[in-house]
């Protein structure tokens, strides 16, 4: 079975300051990669996601996030990040069937 | 294109009682799957409909069920509620199975939001 981990539980940081957050799977088999962020009060929402090709994917609201293969990651990132960006993010991985394997989510804070 | 609608948005019930959340997914999308947010446990799978026929489960006990009408609509019951089941449920459907294509992305709803007293 996979299984996802996300290596930060909180991030604080100013705006303007770049983001990373780091999303590790465990599965051997190809996978369908995804990040979700969850604003305060709303629904889960789909930032992006990788399923095959260019390992560089690019999202909205200015993320990306790159695919290591041999490094079984997924980490999202953002130059320059803006008080809106506060909100929870997770990392999901999807292997056959639309079954997602979710982390357990990073609550980012951007200060003003 | 409406999104992943789910009802009721925001119930309270009581222990022992049952519960049925229904969820009509993006018009065209085939599969629905359902997801139960706590702040404890985080985002856990139940269940994943396809074509009216349940393709996955969880690690939940049997309380928790599901169904998918030919309409592509589902609903998901709780019978015998614990207050551990105070969550959120999330439904998400997409357009096909499988891992290759974009007809893969996931899409949620809001959530219907349980309350066990």
């Amino acid at each position: 079975a996979q299984s996802v981990s996300q290596h930060n539980h909180h991030v604080i940081l100013s705006e303007a300051a770049s983001l990373e957050l780091g999303c590790n799977y465990s599965y051997g088999g190809t996978v369908n990669l995804f990040w979700y962020v969850q604003y305060p009060g709303q629904h889960l929402q789909l930032l992006l996601k990788y399923f095959s090709g260019d390992p560089l994917v690019k999202g909205i609201k200015g993320f990306e996030a790159e695919f290591i293969k041999s490094k079984f990651s997924f980490n999202l990132r953002k130059p320059s990040v803006q008080w809106s960006d506060t909100a929870e993010y997770f990392c999901a991985v999807k292997a056959a069937g639309n079954k997602l394997t979710f982390g357990g989510g990073t609550r980012v804070l951007v200060k003003p | 294109k409406a999104g992943v609608t789910q009802t009721p948005r925001y119930l309270i019930k009581t222990r022992g009682q049952q519960v049925t959340l229904s969820c009509s997914p993006i018009s065209g999308h085939r599969s629905v799957s359902w997801y139960q947010q706590t702040p404890g446990q985080g985002l856990q799978f139940l269940f994943e409909y396809f074509s009216e026929t349940q393709r996955n489960k969880g690690n939940f006990p049997g309380r928790f069920s599901g169904r998918q009408f030919s309409n592509s609509r589902s609903e998901m019951n709780v019978s015998t509620l614990e207050l551990g089941d105070s969550a959120l449920y999330l439904c998400a459907s997409s357009l096909s199975q499988g891992i290759r294509g974009s007809g893969n992305t996931i899409y949620f709803g809001e959530g219907s939001w349980l309350t066990v007293v």
